[in-house]
């Protein structure tokens, strides 16, 4: 099956400083990637939609300044928390578009990111 | 029209019962409804979904129940174990639509007791 990477699985950072997180798609190339937040026990939140080559696409309330995308190839998407506050701690998911006969989404393992 | 609705919130079943998640869509565009299970933790992973031109498909113990004219679709899990105690998430999306996003329900809880 479709193999999606992130990296850091876990991080934790002081107030203020930039973290940066990978997501890769391992066995297959990825035109569409999706970035999500997920709360406890809540359900996932799209914060943005990233595509190879252009800008990524932020959803309403998100804010595009405060989380950098970069879609810099078809297997790589960056997401880059600046200046990260105690409450952007989070879980951060990404997702790639396995765009074969069919829309089909996989979803990397998953980011635990905690500002202290 | 974009919403998913998933009932119920949480669910507990006796091991060796069956766990049955529900969920409901508007847009007739959908045509494709995958179901994820997700352990605490843990990213999302695809278990199983189902395209309309089918009324129901299974794979081992995981059985995705369509009605169309319903706008329906249900995950029954026969023969449940303790491991299979994490959160399902029903979505739907347009198959050949790339690069859309998938419109996702809010969840249910799955315990399963020993």
């Amino acid at each position: 099956g479709a193999v999606v990477s992130q990296h850091p699985s876990r991080v934790i950072c002081k107030s203020g400083t930039s973290v940066k997180i990978e997501c890769r798609s391992l066995d297959f190339q990825a035109t569409t990637m999706f970035w999500y937040r997920q709360f406890p026990k809540k359900s996932l939140m799209l914060m943005a939609t990233s595509n190879e080559g252009s800008k990524a696409t932020y959803e309403q309330g998100v804010e595009k300044d405060k989380f950098l995308i970069n879609h810099a190839s078809l297997t790589l998407s960056t997401l880059t928390v600046t200046s990260a506050h105690p409450e952007d701690s989070s879980f951060y998911i990404c997702s790639a578009d396995l765009a074969g006969v069919y829309n089909e989404q996989f979803f990397g393992p998953g980011t635990r990111l905690t500002v202290l | 029209q974009q919403q998913v609705k998933q009932s119920p919130q949480s669910l507990i079943v006796q091991k060796g019962g069956i766990s049955i998640i529900n969920c409901a869509y508007e847009n007739t565009a959908f045509d494709y409804f995958p179901w994820y299970q997700q352990f605490p933790g843990k990213g999302p992973a695809l278990l199983i979904a189902i395209r309309p031109d089918v009324s129901e498909k299974k794979e081992g113990r995981f059985t995705i129940s369509f009605n169309k004219s319903a706008k329906q679709f249900s995950l029954h899990i026969m023969d449940s174990q303790p491991g299979d105690s994490a959160t399902y998430f029903c979505a739907a999306s347009e198959a050949y639509n790339y690069g859309q996003n998938f419109v996702f329900g809010p969840g249910t809880r799955l315990s399963v007791l020993p």
